[in-house]
């Protein structure tokens, strides 16, 4: 079975351009996890999805971040204009809702900010 | 406000030992624990997990114990194998709530 799926692997943008990151959770799940991950403030959920709904942002920093899930099978993460500052590394995860409570992580994907 | 500590940032075990890997909270209100492993450019997979209602559960190499009285649990792996190597994650959750609050990981190495 295909895990999560997200593209790009890597990104590398200048300062003041849009970013959009993309994500494919694992069929038959549910819920989506956008998680962003730097050294200084680790592993921080910035918002999940059930069902297509948007359950809480409360992790999304500010408003030049938002995210969207319009089926079961994609979501996107866009950052606009980006920042330096917004360089890390970009984490999508997916599980069911109901049984359990496992997440699954894609790869994640590398995005660097100049 | 931390809420999850793993105050070892790294760990270097021998080959055969064992490792144990440690993690504190504050929040009473978790009641189900994962642990997850990752290594370098790849996202973290989950490894075992614990709910409240136990003190201890294993999976193999994999033991992972809870002592809820003081907020603590840790990850046992034994015999440390150098694929072991990688930098894991303790993330406590509250069951239904969905979250998991992450740990700032612990770069364990086996040496050979």
């Amino acid at each position: 079975d295909a895990g999560v799926i997200q593209s790009p692997r890597h990104e590398v943008t200048e300062m003041g351009q849009e970013v959009t990151l993309r994500c494919k959770p694992i069929s038959g799940h549910n819920s989506l996890f956008w998680y962003r991950q730097t050294m200084m403030r680790g592993l921080e959920l910035l918002i999940y999805f059930n069902n297509n709904v948007p359950i809480d942002d409360s992790g999304m920093p500010e408003d030049r971040f938002s995210a969207k899930m319009p089926n079961a099978s994609f979501s996107t993460l866009k950052i606009q204009p980006s920042e330096p500052r917004d360089s890390a590394v970009y984490f999508c995860a997916s599980s069911r809702r109901q049984g359990g409570e496992t997440q699954y992580f894609g790869p994640g994907t590398r995005l660097l900010v100049l | 406000d931390q809420q999850v500590k793993q105050n070892s940032p790294s760990l270097s075990v021998q080959e055969g030992r064992i490792s144990i890997l440690n993690c504190d909270y504050t929040n009473s209100m978790f009641d189900y624990f994962l642990w997850y492993k990752k290594y370098p450019a790849e996202g973290p997979t989950f490894l075992i997990s614990i709910s409240s209602i136990k003190d201890k559960n294993e999976d193999g190499r994999f033991t992972v114990f809870l002592n809820k009285s003081a907020k603590h649990l840790s990850l046992h792996i034994v015999p440390s194998q150098p694929g072991d190597s990688a930098v894991y994650f303790c993330a406590p959750g509250i069951q239904g709530a969905q979250k998991l609050v992450f740990g700032q990981g612990t770069r364990l190495t086996i040496n050979p």
